[in-house]
């Protein structure tokens, strides 16, 4: 079954202790990309990549950092997390950047940061 | 800066209505405009991708419509019923990019009582 699978789907954590949210896609595609979905702000980009080793700055990226070393895989890092992180975040690819390929979405993770 | 309303916010509805969304925009130089549905839980699903060179597009009960010129897009739901009980949003990708580029609705959130 073509998804994308995110770990883990609910998470508290303390401030200042660094985390990581995992994403992978069975799908074979190129671009991924991270949002974090907030009331009355709707989804808001952090990172995409469009390909292996290709990453780069959404709208939101501070305080977060990405890596794509194989292509199924895009995991989201918080260094140090801020409770202004606590959000709802979903991972994102589609076969390629141009949007008139179908986008697949992941389940969520709820982050909560105290 | 594109900027993407969806109005109304929230909206409840009787089982078997007719009902339709509506999204504007801002920036009508635009690739594509995609509506999504989201359910609680769970991540986004594409519904309907509209080519900023076409008027409309159908799916089973769902069509979509697109007025680039005055910056709007219509969901239209035939015969709703209470499966279709979710979030709506409209995201809308520039001409210039991709995934990478494209602007989300906040969404309406739409119940269908039986």
């Amino acid at each position: 079954e073509a998804q994308v699978t995110q770990n883990p789907r609910y998470l508290i954590t303390v401030t200042g202790k660094k985390l990581t949210v995992t994403c992978s896609q069975n799908m074979n595609h190129e671009y991924m990309s991270w949002y974090r979905q907030d009331p009355g702000l709707g989804l808001r980009q952090i990172y995409y990549s469009m390909n292996v080793e290709v990453t780069d700055k959404g709208d939101v990226p501070e305080g977060y950092k990405v890596s794509r070393k194989e292509k199924r895989n895009f995991p989201l890092i918080l260094e140090s997390p801020s409770p202004n992180q606590t959000s709802l975040y979903f991972c994102a690819s589609s076969l390629y950047f141009r949007a008139d390929t179908e986008a697949f979405f992941g389940q969520g993770t709820r982050l909560t940061v105290v | 800066k594109q900027e993407v309303t969806q109005i109304p916010a929230a909206l409840s509805v009787p089982e078997g209505e007719n009902l339709v969304l509506n999204c504007s925009f801002t920036d009508s130089a635009i690739y594509n405009l995609q509506w999504f549905r989201q359910d609680p839980g769970k991540g986004l699903t594409s519904l309907l991708l509209i080519q900023s060179s076409q008027r409309e597009q159908t799916s089973g009960r769902l069509n979509a419509s697109l007025d680039k010129s005055s910056g709007r897009s219509t969901l239209y739901i035939a015969a709703s019923q209470p499966g279709d009980s979710a979030t709506y949003l409209c995201a809308v990708s520039p001409f210039s990019g991709g995934y990478q580029k494209v602007t989300f609705g906040i969404g309406t959130k739409l119940q269908v009582i039986p």
